[in-house]
């Protein structure tokens, strides 16, 4: 099957301070979503991109289909923005979505 | 808000009970899924559900039991559960199958605890 790779698994930025979040993936897909799973364990849709690149406020991601690759900006951190953020993909066939194992995010005040 | 809920959002049940878990969508998509959420692994895909047919069954044992009366409901029958079965279930929709490239959408979870 498909493997889906996040980086890094862990991150702890002091309040204010700016991220990248990254997703591999080794083969080709259909679909790509970026949520956050907040500490009450809900899925947040971020966003649905498959390709190209998207912006949300302080938020915005880049997928490169070709290259197999997501990113995850986030910009000004908030202790809000705390979690764990996932990258899921469907992979041509499959009717699954597959996530990765995900980027635990501290923001500290 | 989602558009997606899930209830009871805990759940402790012995291994001889027998308890159900609920999903409901107002999203009017035709495609529904449990997935199950264990500590230190990736989401799993379960079930799924597209116009109230099971067209998915990722090898879960027959303890799980899955029900879907209409495109707006979706059910999780459980009995004679295991320890290790202990885990956040989560229940997403999507307007079509993944296959179709479409958005998906979770509800909150139930989290079941088995002792």
């Amino acid at each position: 099957g498909i493997q889906v790779e996040q980086s890094p698994p862990d991150l702890i930025l002091q309040e204010g301070a700016n991220s990248t979040l990254r997703c591999n993936f080794s083969d080709s897909v259909n679909n790509l979503q970026w949520f956050h799973q907040n500490p009450w364990g809900q899925l947040i849709n971020l966003f649905y991109i498959p390709s190209g690149t998207k912006q949300n406020g302080r938020l915005s991601a880049t997928t490169v289909a070709t290259e197999r690759y997501s990113l995850l900006y986030i910009s000004s951190s908030q202790t809000t923005d705390s979690g764990v953020y996932f990258c899921a993909v469907e992979h041509a066939g499959a009717n699954n979505l597959f996530f990765g194992t995900g980027t635990r995010l501290t923001v500290i005040p | 808000e989602t558009g997606v809920t899930q209830t009871p959002r805990h759940l402790v049940m012995g291994m001889t009970n027998k308890k159900s878990l609920k999903c409901e969508q107002h999203l009017g998509h035709n495609a529904m899924y449990w997935y199950k959420q264990s500590a230190k692994k990736p989401l799993e895909l379960m079930f799924v559900y597209n116009f109230k047919e099971q067209t998915e069954n990722n090898s879960v044992p027959s303890r799980f039991s899955p029900e879907c009366p209409n495109s707006s409901h979706l059910f999780l029958h459980l009995h004679t559960l295991q320890p290790e079965d202990s885990a956040l279930y989560l229940c997403a929709s999507s307007q079509d199958s993944f296959r179709g490239g479409t958005e998906a959408f979770f509800g909150q979870g139930t989290r079941l605890t088995v002792v």
